[in-house]
């Protein structure tokens, strides 16, 4: 099955920007997405198809994905995007055909 | 207004069997997969499993074939996941989440709006 590699945790101070790395084999070749989970909320969709934004969420948020890294560009960051992060793929050729990412912790100082 | 409605928390014994629901509104139900997510407590997403109300076309992760069944009634626009015999390693927020989907120019899969989740607590 494929496999999503992500930062348990990533600190950052207000204003400044968080990156939120996505590791997995070949990566670049596939349509990556991102949820945000606050806690004892449903995940949100921040970013999909590697860089698009869904209507509603700031473009703060920024993805990008090439080679094996994808990631999740938080810029300006305040107080309420302190939550966890996942990327997700999906991939015809794997069992799962929808695969998430571990995870991270994004604290806000 | 796209909406995904999920039944209410449940307490179980193990053992015992449940079905909970996902109602979708604001959207052509039978057009579109809708997907279920496991979250065991303080741990990450999980993909269970998916099914195309139109056809009742049904995928399962190899993690969880054969553990849970998924389900649809497209007349009343309800997805369903259920369990024949609740183990306490079914204890978790599920989630169900809708599909969307794209397949030029390269495949494009992702969910789109979920569910507010169900709480399963399966404890004797």
């Amino acid at each position: 099955s494929y496999v999503l590699t992500q930062p348990p945790s990533v600190s950052v101070a207000p204003g400044q920007t968080a990156r939120i790395t996505c590791g997995g084999n070949n990566i670049g070749s596939k349509s990556v997405h991102w949820y945000q989970q606050k806690p004892g909320q449903a995940p949100v969709l921040v970013v999909y198809d590697d860089s698009d934004r869904p209507s509603g969420i700031p473009e703060r948020f920024s993805g990008s994905n090439s080679g094996n890294t994808a990631t999740l560009t938080i810029s300006r960051v305040e107080a309420g995007d302190e939550a966890d992060y996942y990327c997700q793929v999906w991939d015809s050729s794997s069992d799962p055909l929808y695969v998430f990412g571990t995870g991270t912790k994004v604290t806000v100082l | 207004e796209v909406q995904l409605v999920q039944s209410g928390a449940e307490v179980k014994k193990p053992g015992e069997s449940l079905k909970i629901s996902c109602k979708g509104s604001g959207y052509s139900f039978t057009s579109y997969w809708i997907g279920w997510v496991r979250q065991m407590p303080g741990k990450g997403l999980e993909w269970m499993g998916i099914i195309y109300p139109g056809d009742s076309d049904t995928r399962y992760s190899p993690s969880f074939q054969g553990q849970v069944t998924i389900s649809a009634d497209k007349s009343i626009s309800t997805a369903y996941l259920q369990w024949s015999s609740l183990k306490a390693s079914d204890t978790a927020m599920y989630y169900c989440a809708r599909t969307f989907e794209r397949r030029s120019p390269r495949n494009v899969y992702y969910f789109d709006y979920w569910g507010q989740g169900t709480l399963v607590t399966v404890s004797s």
